[in-house]
């Protein structure tokens, strides 16, 4: 089916482990987004990508490292895991960005102890 | 920076019209957005208005616009218990681009029967 696919579904790091958050989309859309949700504070947004090859940084970049050598593939790295990473993460893409809105896989549960 | 307000609660009895009610700051937005979220999954684009737009109705979703108030609402007529869901408002602008959404915190509807 076609969508965006995250993987693992859950996570348990320990501090100062690090690890790749999994995302890849089969629709050939340009724009892919992570965001990370938390409890009261809706969803932040950590990096984006406007194609490949490029990518810049959202609210909350800090800890975590984005390459975009395919348009298929926008994985997430948590460089040295600490417990306020502990969130759900979502990825996103889109064809165009606004016009029709994004596409969010189903998210990576992360906790950091 | 850019600030998305929404209350966090809402409940309606089965049958009843929901209006979830959104705020936001950036007078530069081009889109809005609002967004279901179903218990352990991803986000999903319900709908979206054009900043030029005061009005746009979709089937039972109905979207109010004021630009001048900077007021974002959603109405959903004969509330299923299916429509139980958080759901979030999310604009892009100029200041964000549109390859970044800002989101409200969200409102959980509890739909009761």
């Amino acid at each position: 089916n076609a969508g965006v696919t995250q993987t693992p579904k859950f996570q348990v790091l320990k501090t100062g482990q690090s690890m790749t958050l999994q995302c890849a989309q089969d629709m050939n859309h340009e724009y892919m987004s992570w965001y990370r949700q938390d409890p009261g504070m809706g969803l932040r947004l950590i990096h984006y990508s406007v194609g490949a090859g490029i990518t810049d940084q959202g609210e909350v970049p800090n800890g975590y490292n984005v390459s975009r050598s395919t348009t298929e593939d926008f994985p997430l790295r948590l460089l040295s895991a600490a417990p306020s990473q502990t969130s759900v993460y979502f990825c996103a893409s889109s064809y165009s960005g606004e016009v029709y809105g994004y596409t969010f896989g189903s998210g990576t549960r992360l906790t950091v102890v | 920076g850019e600030d998305v307000e929404q209350s966090l609660f809402l409940s309606v009895r089965e049958g009843d019209s929901s209006v979830i009610n959104c705020t936001y700051t950036d007078s530069s937005s081009t889109y809005l957005y609002w967004y279901k979220q179903e218990p352990g999954a991803g986000l999903q684009l319900l709908t979206y208005i054009f900043s030029n737009m005061d009005m746009k109705q979709d089937q039972r979703l109905t979207v109010l616009l004021n630009k001048k108030d900077k007021h974002l609402s959603l109405r959903i007529a004969d509330t299923q218990t299916g429509d139980s869901a958080i759901y979030f408002c999310a604009e892009s602008g100029l200041t964000g681009g549109g390859n970044k959404l800002t989101f409200g915190t969200g409102t959980q509807l509890k739909v009761e029967l």
